[in-house]
């Protein structure tokens, strides 16, 4: 049961350049989300998708676009790369009532030139 | 504007030892509670989860919960080495989209 998946697990992009992070899982969740994590910042919502057809904004939208393809995937797309994009990204998914914890991928690693 | 505090730490304890872990938060509509602990360059795991009012133990771990202080914590008995992690708090609130908020971790070292 592979749970989230997310690709790629690293990547380098110059400034300008534009890129989709993928994530997909095999839970039959409902809910999916895009988080990303900085040194002392701690976990930073950006977008999530509270159930098959809709997306919202989280707490550190700019800069990024986010689709959800279908029930399984969410993919999370930077336009045009800047510097202050570096960061690692999590996807999570959940079963999206209150109770229900996330349940992470293994994280991309993203580094902006 | 939903808060959950942790003292950032590290918090360095002996093998063998109890660490306790601790998370405030702001609002009185937080319902659910959710502690994870991540691993250096790891994603966040779920340790334990809880809802209501007291303890829920689980092996070496214990999560407590006082709505009416607003705290909830982390015991971890007979800590060992591979227990040294960040350990996240994470609340959600009743209604809405039920988005957790995330706590910015606390660093547990535990030494030999």
């Amino acid at each position: 049961n592979a749970g989230v998946t997310q690709t790629p697990k690293f990547q380098v992009l110059k400034t300008g350049q534009s890129m989709t992070l993928q994530c997909a899982q095999d839970m039959n969740h409902n809910s999916m989300y895009w988080y990303r994590q900085d040194p002392g910042m701690g976990l930073r919502l950006i977008y999530y998708s509270a159930s098959e057809g809709t997306t919202d904004k989280g707490e550190v939208p700019n800069g990024y676009n986010v689709s959800r393809l279908n029930k399984r995937e969410f993919s999370l797309r930077l336009e045009s790369a800047a510097p202050s994009q570096t960061s690692v990204y999590f996807c999570a998914s959940s079963e999206g009532h209150g109770d229900s914890p996330l349940h992470f991928g293994n994280g991309t690693r993203l580094t902006v030139t | 504007q939903k808060e959950v505090e942790q003292n950032s730490g590290p918090l360095s304890v002996p093998e063998g030892a109890i660490a306790s872990l601790n998370c405030t938060y702001s609002d009185r509509g937080s319902q659910s509670f959710f502690w994870y602990r991540q691993y250096s360059g790891k994603s966040p795991e779920l340790i334990m989860s809880i809802y209501s009012n007291g303890d829920k133990e689980d092996g070496r771990f214990t999560a407590q919960l006082n709505k009416a202080s607003q705290y909830v914590s982390l015991l971890i008995r007979d800590s060992q080495p591979s227990d040294s992690a960040t350990y996240l708090c994470a609340v959600k609130v009743a209604g809405g989209s039920y988005i957790p908020t995330f706590g910015r971790g606390t660093s547990l070292i535990v030494h030999p």
